[in-house]
């Protein structure tokens, strides 16, 4: 069974342009979770979602960061505009249930230069 | 917030010796997960958790979750060099949020 997919693996923009993150989480996980790790720190929550609804947003920085997981599936993350402290690895993760646990992506490494 | 402390922050062992790593809070977690990140990668679930004083083997690898339901430890026996990486642990609550430690460096000395 194929695990979490994520694309791309790597990203390097220069600052104020937007970038957007695709995540495939494992066939039916009904939770899906974005997260951002900075160097030398453990991940931290931006958004979880329970099929199609955002149940856990207090984290995501709104003005300029959005999330979407249509039909409850895959899910994207976009930073609009993006600026230096935005470089990150950006992890997807998904679980079966609400208190299951959570298998994650390979990441996608953004840099902002 | 939630938060985790999870000491040590780093560890230097010889190939062949145990190690043991913890996370404690304030704050109370139905689950407890334990990961290793490898350079690049992202994290791999080793160990869960779901059930107060439970004790789980897998390998070389025993994880507990602590009675009171507010700390975890990690064993891992008879080091081996692929053991190298960054350890985190991650407390669940029942409404499915995780929070994660800052996780421990080991690096084993062949």
């Amino acid at each position: 069974e194929a695990g979490v997919v994520q694309s791309p693996r790597y990203k390097i923009i220069e600052k104020k342009q937007p970038v957007a993150f695709w995540c495939n989480p494992i066939s039916g996980h009904n939770t899906l979770y974005w997260y951002r790790q900075n160097l030398g720190q453990g991940p931290e929550l931006l958004i979880r979602y329970e099929n199609e609804e955002a149940v856990d947003d207090s984290q995501l920085p709104k003005d300029r960061f959005s999330a979407e997981r249509l039909k409850g599936v895959d899910s994207t993350l976009k930073i609009q505009p993006a600026e230096l402290g935005d470089s990150a690895v950006y992890l997807c993760a998904s679980s079966l249930e609400l208190q299951g646990s959570a298998f994650f992506g390979q990441g996608t490494r953004l840099t902002v230069v | 917030g939630q938060q985790l402390n999870q000491s040590p922050q780093s560890m230097f062992i010889q190939e062949g010796e145990d190690v043991s790593m913890n996370c404690t809070s304030s704050s109370i977690f139905n689950t407890w997960l334990w990961y290793k990140q490898d350079p690049g990668e992202g994290p791999v679930l080793l160990i869960a958790l779901y059930k107060a004083g439970e004790l789980t083997s897998n390998g070389r690898l025993t994880a507990q979750f602590g009675i009171t339901r507010k700390d975890s430890f990690l064993n891992i026996s008879a080091s081996i060099p692929s053991d190298v990486g960054i350890y985190f642990c991650a407390g669940g609550t029942s409404y499915g949020k995780l929070t994660f430690g800052q996780g421990t460096i080991l690096t084993v000395h062949p």
